[in-house]
């Protein structure tokens, strides 16, 4: 695993879709993975995709993955204001072990 | 999903003193369980990884005469900051393996005076 970068904060109205995007450059990842950290707490797991598929949708979030361009994308459908909080994608790459390599981290603001 | 406790949660300490922080898994079998360090405001850095039964392995830059692991049993990983300073105050986040995922503990919130 090497760099993943994410743009560092984004703000959208409450009801409107979020998209979190992320970029990494190890062609070898297996595992793609989206988690949650909300002020002074642990990263809750929200999903996570195989390198393998495109897209996966989990009730309001819909994560897209471009193998190609190497980019992967979390979409939350009528963002809340429990939303608001910080995402971390991470990637798992072959010849890693388990190891996860995290992007920086967008910080998510919902508005009334 | 699977859960994954520490304790403590929080903890002041006075410089020089030692440290011990407990990571759990408690619904699940967790060979090996890696511990983190995180900056305000910043990223996850990996400081180790943790395997039951054998040593632990570090990262590059990270004193293992300083921060001591232990992986006694399946669910049980502990962290220990050895003559705590005050730049080792930082939050300590643990994961365990849970099948194709990590699943990462609430956090130690760690402040040495």
């Amino acid at each position: 695993g090497e760099d993943v970068e994410q743009s560092l904060f984004l703000s959208v109205r409450e009801g409107d879709s979020s998209v979190i995007n992320c970029t990494y450059t190890d062609s070898s990842s297996t595992y793609l993975y989206w988690y949650k950290q909300e002020p002074g707490a642990g990263l809750q797991l929200l999903t996570y995709i195989f390198s393998n598929m495109d897209m996966k949708q989990d009730q309001r979030l819909t994560v897209l993955l471009n193998k190609k361009d190497k980019h992967l994308s979390l979409r939350i459908a009528d963002t809340q204001t429990g939303d608001s909080a910080i995402y971390f994608c991470a990637e798992r790459w072959t010849g890693g072990g388990n190891k996860l390599t995290f992007g920086t981290g967008t910080q998510l603001k919902v508005e009334l | 999903g699977a859960v994954v406790s520490q304790h403590p949660s929080r903890v002041i300490c006075k410089s020089g003193t030692s440290v011990k922080i407990e990571c759990r898994s408690l619904d699940f079998q967790a060979t090996t369980m890696f511990w983190y360090r995180q900056f305000p405001k910043q990223s996850l850095m990996l400081m180790a990884t943790s395997n039951e039964g054998s040593k632990a392995t570090y990262e590059q830059g990270v004193e293992k005469d300083k921060f001591l692991i232990n992986h006694a049993s399946l669910t049980l990983s502990t962290l220990t900051v050895t003559s705590a300073h005050p730049e080792d105050s930082s939050f300590y986040i643990c994961s365990a393996i849970g099948g194709e995922t990590q699943y990462f503990g609430p956090g130690t919130r760690l402040l040495v005076l």
